[in-house]
């Protein structure tokens, strides 16, 4: 099945632990991206990545890091977690051919509360 | 930069009852994507439908339906038919051509009344 996996569903942490969100997909898609879901604020983009060892900034990068050592996967890396990274995170992965695009799709998304 | 503007924070319909959820959206590109994205409780996001900027013809997915308005920069999703299942928060998001981020509206939470 084709899908984008992340890990985990929910965590919670305490304010400056080192914690990696695990996104993989199995679908060979170039792009991938990290988004984070707020209320009343829609999704916002954190980071994207457009092929191996090529990522760059999103609208809400401060805080975050990402690396794409491999096409499948994408983990985001909060190094000094604080309570307002305190948000629903979602990895995405999408397939461009030919220009087209055929939309993002998502992982089912990580609860994360640092306290 | 792009914006993208739901103005109904929530929205409810009659099962069988048709609704139009609104989006506009700010851009200079020619070239561009605009999506509507579903999340119901679950939250996972579901692509419902897709419009390539282009194309003059308005997309349509079975019950769900655009009216496209480059001029006017608006992008709202009909919902025919409407069924319980229906119920969830929908996004309308825009991609141009040629980048990569998806830039997202607030969101409409639409309710299902039986």
């Amino acid at each position: 099945e084709a899908q984008v996996t992340q890990n985990p569903r929910y965590l919670i942490t305490v304010t400056g632990k080192k914690l990696t969100v695990t996104c993989s997909q199995n679908m060979n898609h170039e792009y991938m991206s990290w988004y984070r879901q707020d209320p009343g604020l829609g999704l916002r983009q954190i980071y994207y990545s457009m092929n191996v060892e090529v990522t760059d900034k999103g609208d809400v990068p401060e805080g975050y890091k990402v690396s794409r050592k491999e096409k499948r996967n994408f983990p985001l890396i909060l190094e000094s977690p604080s309570p307002n990274q305190t948000s629903l995170y979602f990895c995405a992965s999408s397939l461009r051919e030919g220009g087209a695009d055929y939309g993002y799709t998502f992982g089912s998304g990580t609860r994360l509360t640092v306290v | 930069a792009q914006t993208v503007t739901q103005s109904q924070p929530e929205m409810s319909v009659q099962e069988a009852e048709t609704v139009t959820l609104s989006c506009t959206y700010d851009t200079s590109e020619s070239d561009y994507y605009l999506f509507w994205y579903k999340q119901p409780p679950s939250r996972q996001m579901i692509l419902v439908i897709r419009q390539e900027a282009y194309k003059q013809q308005n997309a349509t997915e079975n019950r769900f339906s655009v009216n496209f308005q480059k001029a006017a920069k608006s992008f709202s999703l009909k919902i025919s038919d409407s069924q319980l299942g229906d119920a969830a928060m929908y996004f309308c998001a825009y991609r141009k051509t040629s980048g990569s981020r998806l830039t997202f509206g607030e969101g409409t939470q639409l309710t299902v009344n039986p």
